[in-house]
């Protein structure tokens, strides 16, 4: 089976854009996961989807949002980026909302 | 809120020794304990994991245990390698339900 994959890989954004981030989940999983990653923070969880429905979020501001489509596929949308958004943004895979399976993320730099 | 604390946050051993990662969660109600393992540049992988009906698990030189009472489990890593070198992070299910939550990570160093 093909893995999570993330794309795109790499993202360079000015401060007040937004960016869209995509995770493609492993054939069969449903549940969906976002998460941010910086070296002070470690992984915080921003939200959980299913059968394209959120089920949980994160403690982050509005500006953070998601949505998954009906393929499983899914995306996340950080509007007016703060230079505090530079982080690397994780997406995980799961059958059952357990083990997780890690997309190899998005590096986002806001300069 | 829901909480999991990792100990410790650095930690270095001689090669062929016995290294062990301490992590405690505060919702009484998790029942699903995983250990991730991330490699310099890599995404987390899924080392191990522990559901709250037992209280042990091992995979050749790796085991975690769980203590439901006292709210912590830990990772045991046998016979350490060089390779064994990269943060390990351990995680428990808050707010309900499908929502992960992780400790910030432990630093492990093997010298050979």
């Amino acid at each position: 089976k093909a893995g999570v994959t993330q794309t795109p890989r790499y993202l360079i954004k000015t401060r007040g854009q937004q960016v869209t981030l995509s995770c493609s989940p492993i054939s069969g999983h449903r549940s969906v996961s976002w998460y941010q990653q910086t070296p002070g923070q470690g992984l915080q969880f921003l939200f959980e989807y299913f059968s394209e429905t959120q089920r949980n979020k994160g403690n982050f501001p509005g500006r953070f949002s998601g949505r998954q489509f009906s393929n499983s596929r899914s995306e996340m949308n950080v509007s007016t980026l703060e230079l505090g958004d530079s982080a690397l943004y994780l997406c995980a895979s799961s059958l059952l909302a357990d083990e997780q399976y890690f997309g190899p993320g998005t590096r986002l730099t806001v300069t | 809120g829901e909480n999991v604390e990792q100990h410790p946050s650095t930690l270095s051993v001689q090669e062929g020794d016995s290294a062990v990662i301490k992590c405690t969660y505060s919702d009484s109600a998790s029942n699903y304990f995983p250990w991730y393992k991330q490699e310099l540049g890599k995404r987390p992988q899924l080392i191990i994991d522990i559901r709250s009906n037992v209280g042990e698990k091992k995979d050749q030189r790796i085991a975690v245990t769980l203590n439901k009472t006292a709210k912590h489990f830990s990772l045991h890593i046998t016979e350490t390698q060089p390779e064994d070198s990269a943060v390990y992070f351990c995680a428990s299910p808050g707010g309900g339900g499908f929502k992960t939550i992780f400790g910030a990570g432990t630093r492990l160093f093997v010298k050979a």
